[in-house]
């Protein structure tokens, strides 16, 4: 099956704690993302990257941080110095840069 | 600040009802539109999306969403909503091939 996987689906995290978040996909696109998701504030993008070895800040990347080793593989570090880290985490990828995405399942983190 | 709107945060209806969810944006320039769905426990997916041509754009499971330039918007309808269209209705907007933003988001509760 081509698509987006995340894991894990739930995550629980000792306040201070570095966390790493696994985006895999299998649709051979370029570009990736990561996005995070509040009640009623919508999606707010954290990195985004357009190739292997390069990333972008999105709106809202303090305290996070990312790598591009892989086509396949956008893993996002949630760090200690991200202030309010619980949330849902949403990644999405898309053939290029600017067109349409598509999204993993999402992975609810909580620090406890 | 440029942003995207969405009016209602809560929308209830009966079936067979009609239903119009807003979504109005300030950017200026050329815009590509999407709205996506958030069925419960499922990925977002794309329900339809509008980047040039006729401004009425049918998308998935009937619905449709009309762009009317002048007004900065981009509303979502269906004639008749069914129970399983329960679900939380997210509009995005990408201005001039910068990142998408998103709106807060729609929860949209259908009584059966």
């Amino acid at each position: 099956d081509g698509g987006i996987t995340q894991s894990p689906k739930y995550l629980f995290r000792k306040e201070g704690q570095n966390v790493t978040l696994s985006c895999e996909q299998n649709l051979n696109h370029d570009a990736m993302y990561w996005y995070r998701q509040d009640p009623g504030q919508g999606l707010r993008l954290i990195y985004y990257s357009q190739i292997v070895n390069d990333f972008q800040k999105g709106d809202i990347a303090e305290g996070y941080s990312v790598s591009r080793e892989k086509k396949e593989s956008f893993p996002l570090t949630v760090t200690s110095a991200q202030k309010n880290p619980t949330a849902f985490y949403l990644c999405a990828s898309s053939i290029a840069l600017y067109n349409e995405q598509f999204f993993g399942p999402g992975t609810r983190l909580t620090v406890l | 600040a440029q942003s995207v709107s969405q009016h209602n945060h809560h929308v209830i209806l009966s079936e067979a009802a009609s239903l119009e969810l807003g979504c109005n944006y300030s950017y200026g320039g050329t815009v590509n539109l999407f709205w996506y769905v958030q069925y419960p426990g499922q990925h977002l997916q794309l329900l339809l999306k509008y980047f040039s041509g006729d401004p009425l754009v049918k998308g998935i499971k009937g619905f449709e969403a009309e762009f009317i330039k002048s007004k900065f918007s981009f509303n979502l309808r269906k004639p008749s909503v069914q129970w399983s269209d329960t679900a939380e209705y997210f509009c995005a907007v990408r201005p001039d091939n910068n990142d998408m933003r998103f709106g807060a988001g729609t929860r949209l509760t259908v009584k059966p």
